[in-house]
């Protein structure tokens, strides 16, 4: 089984839809939990980036953590096209072997459609 | 600004032949990584590195090996290409503060070994 667990989809929506993607992990040690996005045949770049459960809210896009349940979700709301890419989950542990280390989901393609 | 760069973008080898790939980070990070993105697996952990002379194996670094000479640079190398490392790699950096496990990432090699 597989630290982190991530729905690859693919998901398609139409442009204004809101989008929820999620992430179950096996893991409590992880205390650090980051969205990156990447664009098609680009490197991924980081989104949001959350410590502590609960909300965390950019512009359209909210992080949300729930340590209790070992899950995290990202919503983006008024989705674009541009938004189209495929969306990774992250999450890191705090020291140790594992300090700088990151466990990625598999990622989840998202088409945003006009 | 600082950036992250890879080279080359694309590569075609053959198989057994040695392949390195470059990485070079502007950020002046400590924290090194090389990933390997396969479709269904996500990021992969190949090769990291905390600082000049450290490496560490990831976990998937059979065929890999990485050297750090300086704080700038991670090559990457395949000592004897084989079929099974096609793929896209990706080098990323991060800083050396606990907390701070936000990686950054290049833009990517495609590898293809015939």
């Amino acid at each position: 089984q597989k630290e982190v667990e991530q729905d690859p989809g693919p998901l398609s929506v139409p442009e204004g839809a809101i989008v929820s993607l999620n992430c179950t992990y096996s893991n409590s040690a992880f205390q650090y939990f980051m969205w990156y996005r990447q664009y098609s045949r680009k490197g991924p770049e980081l989104l949001m980036y959350t410590y502590s459960s609960g909300n965390k809210e950019d512009g359209r896009f909210t992080a949300q953590v729930d340590k209790s349940s070992k899950y995290i979700s990202l919503f983006i709301r008024d989705s674009q096209p541009s938004d189209s890419a495929t969306y990774l989950c992250a999450m890191g542990r705090a020291g140790g072997t594992s300090y700088g280390k990151l466990t990625f989901g598999q990622g989840t393609i998202l088409t945003v459609h006009p | 600004d600082a950036e992250i760069t890879q080279s080359p973008r694309h590569k075609i080898t053959e198989t057994g032949r040695q392949v390195t790939l470059a990485c070079h980070q502007t950020w002046n990070h400590n924290n090194m990584f090389w990933y390997r993105q396969d479709l269904g697996h996500g990021l992969r952990l190949i090769h990291y590195s905390y600082g000049v002379h450290d490496t560490n194996k990831g976990e998937v670094s059979d065929g890999y090996s990485v050297s750090r000479s300086n704080t700038e640079d991670l090559p990457l190398t395949l000592e004897s290409a084989a079929s099974s490392q096609t793929s896209v790699y990706f080098c990323a950096s991060s800083e050396s503060v606990v907390g701070t496990d936000t990686q950054y990432f290049g833009p990517g090699t495609r590898l293809t070994v015939l």
